[in-house]
């Protein structure tokens, strides 16, 4: 089983809809978790951080965590063909860890979002 | 805030000779400096990690004598590939932490190698 894992899709919304992008982790002690963007061609870009259960909103962003089902999400509303991008998702590691301080980055999830 | 920098952004060289790629934080000390890789189609993997003024910590299977990389300063840290092989063309990119959570990444350095 990969420490996280995403589907690497491709997903492919209409130009205002929800995007729903999902991420799995394997480590049940993990305490924070990233939502990074990465264009093409590009490096990444943080979009988001969450480390307590529930929702994180910021402007068309939710993050969503469930440490209990081990499952962290990423919705974009009203999604822009600007949102075109692969999203990763990251797991850093926690103390007494064997990956303290790093993160671990699923293969990505590439979103597409038509007009 | 948290701007990282990398130079060069891409470079091509031959094969068995060495490149040097620097990591800058502007307008931030990072105590920690990370160096990834990312082939075409794939995700990023941790290279090793570095703190000012200590010997980076490698990722298993990432030869130390092969990526050379040096944190003098809290805001520099640099990649050297040696005897760099066709093999080694891929995309580097560091990021940087301030002691907290959050890693700022840098645009990446595009290598090729021919």
């Amino acid at each position: 089983q990969k420490e996280v894992e995403q589907n690497s899709g491709p997903l492919s919304v209409p130009e205002g809809a929800i995007a729903s992008l999902n991420c799995t982790y394997s480590d049940r002690g993990s305490q924070s978790f990233f939502w990074y963007r990465q264009y093409s061609g590009k490096s990444p870009e943080l979009i988001m951080f969450i480390y307590s259960n529930g929702d994180k909103e910021d402007g068309r962003f939710t993050a969503q965590l469930n440490k209990a089902s081990q499952y962290v999400s990423l919705l974009i509303r009203d999604s822009q063909p600007s949102d075109s991008a692969t999203y990763l998702c990251a797991v850093k590691g926690h103390a007494g860890g064997t990956s303290y301080g790093k993160l671990t980055f699923g293969q990505g999830t590439i979103l597409t979002v038509h007009p | 805030g948290a701007v990282v920098s990398q130079h060069p952004s891409w470079v091509i060289c031959k094969s068995g000779t060495s490149v040097k790629i620097e990591c800058r934080s502007l307008d931030f000390q990072a105590t920690t400096m990370f160096w990834y890789r990312q082939f075409p189609k794939q995700s990023l993997m941790l290279m090793a990690t570095s703190n000012e003024g200590s010997k980076a910590t490698y990722e298993q299977g990432v030869e130390k004598d092969k990526f050379l990389i040096n944190h003098a300063s809290l805001t520099l840290s640099t990649l050297t590939v040696t005897s760099a092989h066709p093999e080694d063309s891929s995309f580097y990119i560091c990021s940087a932490r301030e002691g907290g959570y959050e890693q700022y990444f840098g645009p990446g350095t595009r290598l090729t190698v021919t």
